[in-house]
């Protein structure tokens, strides 16, 4: 199955700071996503980004399929952006992801 | 749109114990739910695909009979942890996929059912 590697592990910012994700995944895929959890569990959608751009406010990803990477972008970072983000890749087998093992996001006031 | 909830959030049980936990696709319609289980400090880990009225998919090293899904309609699927013990304690995740024919494949999640067998 399909490998998803996340880095870095941890980050630890200043407010209003910008900050790069990467996702990093092994095969060819139809699916890619960008969550955040948040401290009481609940995964939010960020991204649903199998390939292109996207911006939503202050966060866009980009992915690159032909070099299987994935970016998740945060600008002017402020403390209610810390938690876990997950990315998590899908291939052939319609619907399933494997997700990465996060990046911890630390935003200090 | 796209709201998936989970029915209980807190479930604390006795070991031997049988536990259902619900996941309810609340405005759309889900051909395909997914659950997943999530120990403390780690990522989330897919034990089983269920697509509605037929038998759930499990992932390798996940008991079937152990934990019993259900999926009987488009917008509800069940999850029955069997004689429950204190090594099933987990935070347990459903998703549904939202078919729109835009994003055919986006997974969007409940908010969790944390149990703790004692």
């Amino acid at each position: 199955g399909i490998q998803v590697e996340q880095s870095p592990p941890d980050l630890i910012l200043q407010e209003g700071a910008n900050s790069t994700l990467r996702c990093n995944f092994s095969d060819s895929v139809n699916n890619l996503q960008w969550f955040h959890q948040n401290p009481w569990g609940q995964l939010i959608n960020l991204f649903y980004i199998p390939s292109g751009t996207k911006q939503n406010g202050r966060l866009s990803a980009t992915t690159v399929a032909t070099e299987r990477y994935s970016l998740l972008y945060i600008s002017s970072s402020q403390t209610t952006d810390s938690g876990v983000y997950f990315c998590a890749a899908g291939g052939t087998s319609y619907g399933k992801l494997t997700f990465g093992q996060g990046t911890i996001l630390t935003v200090h006031p | 749109g796209a709201v998936v909830s989970q029915h209980p959030s807190w479930v604390i049980c006795k070991s031997g114990t049988s536990v259902k936990i619900e996941c309810r696709s609340l405005d759309f319609q889900a051909t395909t739910m997914f659950w997943y289980r999530q120990f403390p400090k780690q990522s989330l880990m897919l034990m089983a695909t269920s697509n509605e009225g037929s038998k759930a998919t499990y992932e390798q090293g996940v008991e079937k009979d152990k934990f019993l899904i259900n999926h009987a309609s488009l917008t509800l699927s069940t999850l029955t942890v069997t004689s429950a013990h204190p090594e099933d304690s987990s935070f347990y995740i459903c998703s549904a996929s939202s078919n729109t024919g835009i994003s055919q494949e986006t997974q969007y999640f409940g908010p969790g059912t944390r149990l703790l067998v004692l």
